[in-house]
């Protein structure tokens, strides 16, 4: 099993839906979860963190944690064009000596279409 | 301006030649971070540091060695040993006392001639 799994892509939307993205972690004790985006050729980009169960919402976007079900999501409101690129998760590690760690999941590819 | 520079944006590489990936940051980040991206994948951990003259190997490290003698920089050599060098390869910073948020570099793109 993969230690940090995300929905099997590409994921194709119309403009102005919700994109609704999708990670799986196997590490019961990771604390800390992080959305980044990715235009192609490009490097990474914070979209968000989230610490605690719940949503935390910064303008169009939503993460979602789930600890228990050890699931972490990001919702994209009124998606454009510009949000077409793709999207990584990153969960940190249990704490010691993998503290400052990321594991980052394979990507799922976003298409937004007029 | 803060962030992190990496240099070249291209580089290419012959048999058997070492080349060294530059990664500077001017955000007085303590931990530093070498990653390669293959095509269709995630990122994958080469090596990283939380403090100057002192760093660990990530989960891909053969083939690659890095050094960390000033807090700004941290260079990357791939050494003739890696045999499948092409690659993006992306740098990241990180205020690890603070946070473990990382920080990227714009990548440089290893090719082999």
């Amino acid at each position: 099993q993969k230690e940090v799994e995300q929905n099997s892509g590409p994921l194709s939307v119309p403009e102005g839906a919700i994109a609704s993205l999708n990670c799986t972690y196997s590490d019961r004790g990771s604390q800390s979860f992080f959305w980044y985006r990715q235009y192609s050729g490009k490097s990474p980009e914070l979209i968000m963190f989230i610490y605690s169960n719940g949503d935390k919402e910064d303008g169009r976007f939503t993460a979602q944690l789930n600890k228990a079900s050890q699931y972490v999501s990001l919702l994209i409101r009124d998606s454009q064009p510009s949000d077409s690129a793709t999207y990584l998760c990153a969960v940190n590690g249990a704490g010691g000596t993998s503290y400052g760690k990321l594991t980052f999941g394979q990507g799922t590819i976003l298409t937004v279409h007029p | 301006d803060g962030g992190i520079t990496q240099s070249p944006k291209y580089l290419f590489r012959k048999e058997g030649q070492n080349v060294t990936l530059s990664c500077e940051q001017n955000l007085n980040h303590d931990a530093m971070y070498w990653y390669r991206q293959d095509p269709g994948q995630g990122l994958r951990l080469i090596y990283y540091s939380q403090i100057v003259n002192d760093f660990q190997k990530g989960d891909i490290a053969e083939g690659y060695s890095v050094s960390r003698e000033k807090k700004e920089s941290f260079p990357l050599t791939v050494t003739s040993a890696q045999k499948n060098p092409t690659a993006f390869y992306l740098c990241a910073s990180a205020p690890i006392l603070v946070s473990e948020t990382q920080y990227f570099g714009p990548g440089t793109r290893l090719l082999v001639l």
